[in-house]
């Protein structure tokens, strides 16, 4: 079974503070693809940053990183100086192989505190 | 440009309305999704199209009925919904490449209301 596991369902964070997002994800495939995605209050899906399982170096964009560990199938985001505009419930997800089908956690509710 | 548009934003039809949603992209990708999300929820699958040909149907009532008129366009028929159909509905888009797939756009949604 294809599985994204997100174990916070709510977490909170001081504003310029740094906090960590875990997920953990399931698949007999070897070749995959891994995102996280931000849905603010509006609502529209925002893809924060991706990741290929054949990569073994950690994506990076400004401040969200992910922390990804192949062989316990962790990928993990870190939100560096939290803003305001960072509160949202952001979802772990990925695609298998080539299936096109996007997986998703149940999401994790971030709430950035001023 | 990373845009997925979407009309209209908010929809309230009764149970005996015929409605469509409708979907564009101008990024040139050749795979369009359509999703249905419940408040607090992850979206959930519903459609995709592959260079304009439906390629999944997760087993979707038949009230709701896709359509890809070009590369470009994405629509969704509905016809004599449920209440329990009141949701959030995506679309997105991606490139299609052989042998790799690629990271989903998505618009802002509609939000659908049936009475």
């Amino acid at each position: 079974a294809q599985t994204v596991t997100q174990s916070q369902p709510e977490m909170s964070v001081q504003e310029a503070e740094t906090v960590t997002l875990s997920c953990t994800y399931d698949t007999s495939e070897s070749n995959y693809y891994l995102f996280w995605y931000k849905q603010p209050p509006s609502r529209q899906m925002i893809l924060v940053i991706r990741q290929e399982a054949y990569k073994q170096q950690n994506a990076t964009e400004n401040r969200f990183s992910v922390n990804f560990q192949k062989a316990a199938k962790s990928f993990s985001l870190k939100i560096s100086d939290s803003q305001l505009g960072d509160t949202a419930m952001y979802f772990c997800a990925f695609i298998p192989g080539n299936t096109g089908k996007l997986i998703f956690g149940q999401g994790t509710t971030l709430q950035v505190k001023p | 440009d990373t845009e997925v548009t979407q009309t209209p934003k908010h929809l309230v039809m009764g149970m005996t309305n015929k409605k469509s949603l409708k979907c564009e992209q101008h990024m040139g990708h050749r795979a369009m999704y359509w999703y249905k999300q419940k408040a607090k929820k992850p979206p959930e699958l519903m459609f995709v199209y592959s260079y304009e040909k439906l390629s999944i149907n997760e087993s979707v009532p038949s009230r709701f009925s896709p359509e890809c008129p070009n590369s470009s366009l994405l629509n969704l028929h509905l016809h004599a919904l449920q209440p329990e159909d009141s949701a959030l509905y995506l679309c997105a888009s991606s490139q299609v490449l052989t042998g790799r797939t690629y990271e989903q756009y998505f618009g802002p949604g509609t939000r659908l209301t049936v009475t």
